[in-house]
């Protein structure tokens, strides 16, 4: 089945410092990607949909000058968290759905999270 | 986007069936349920999703009311690898997102 590959799978950073965190749809073309956050005893929430080729969809009360968004191409999509904060440590997952081709409902795939603790 | 609501947790036996319920009494005709469910510290996972008839896959089946008003996730042998938190979730068709709410967290004992 189709693979959704995120890297790095866990980080460390420095409050202040910004971590770029990538997502590849490894043998699909995915226009479209998804970004969520997960903290602890949670479930995840939607911060942003990625979309090839032009500016990311944020959801609401999620910064979009924080959590920047480049997809560039249609197998990768990037967040990067910038100036972190401790309160930026999560879970952090990417998805994406397999083109349609004519079918009217896909299965999304998703990635197997980054961990970031931002000390 | 239309709401769900599961129980927050489930106990199951090894080997045994389970049934896991989700109400969506607001559900429109064009959403689809989908269930997936996450491992600790793993990314979600698709298990099944369908629209109005009952479907079984490799992994389980999908219980649709007839009013489209509740489902109910069958696993119907539970393995201590089943034990995760399963999200029932309404989708759009096509590529459209997925909107997760706080899911059951199915507990398996031996």
């Amino acid at each position: 089945g189709a693979v959704v590959s995120q890297h790095p799978s866990w980080v460390i950073c420095k409050s202040g410092t910004s971590v770029k965190i990538e997502c590849r749809s490894l043998d699909f073309q995915a226009t479209t990607m998804f970004w969520y956050r997960q903290f602890p005893k949670q479930s995840l929430m939607l911060m942003a949909t990625s979309n090839e080729g032009s500016k990311a969809t944020y959801e609401q009360g999620v910064e979009k000058d924080k959590f920047l968004i480049n997809h560039a191409s249609l197998t990768l999509s990037t967040l990067t968290v910038t100036s972190a904060h401790p309160e930026d440590s999560s879970f952090y997952i990417c998805s994406a759905r397999e083109p349609t081709g004519g079918r009217l409902n896909t299965e999304a795939f998703f990635g197997q999270g980054t961990r970031l603790t931002v000390v | 986007d239309a709401k769900t609501t599961q129980p927050n947790s489930m106990e199951s036996n090894e080997e045994e069936p389970v049934h896991l319920p989700c109400n969506h009494s607001t559900i429109s005709g064009t959403d689809y349920i989908h269930w997936y469910r996450q491992l600790p510290s793993q990314g979600p996972e698709y298990v099944i999703h369908g629209l109005t008839s009952n479907v079984n896959n490799r992994m389980a089946s999908l219980a649709i009311a007839e009013d489209r008003k509740s489902s109910t996730l069958i696993l119907h042998r539970a393995t201590l690898r089943d034990a995760a938190v399963y999200y029932c979730i309404l989708g759009q068709g096509g590529g459209n997102k997925l909107t997760f709410g706080t899911g059951t967290q199915l507990k398996v004992e031996l």
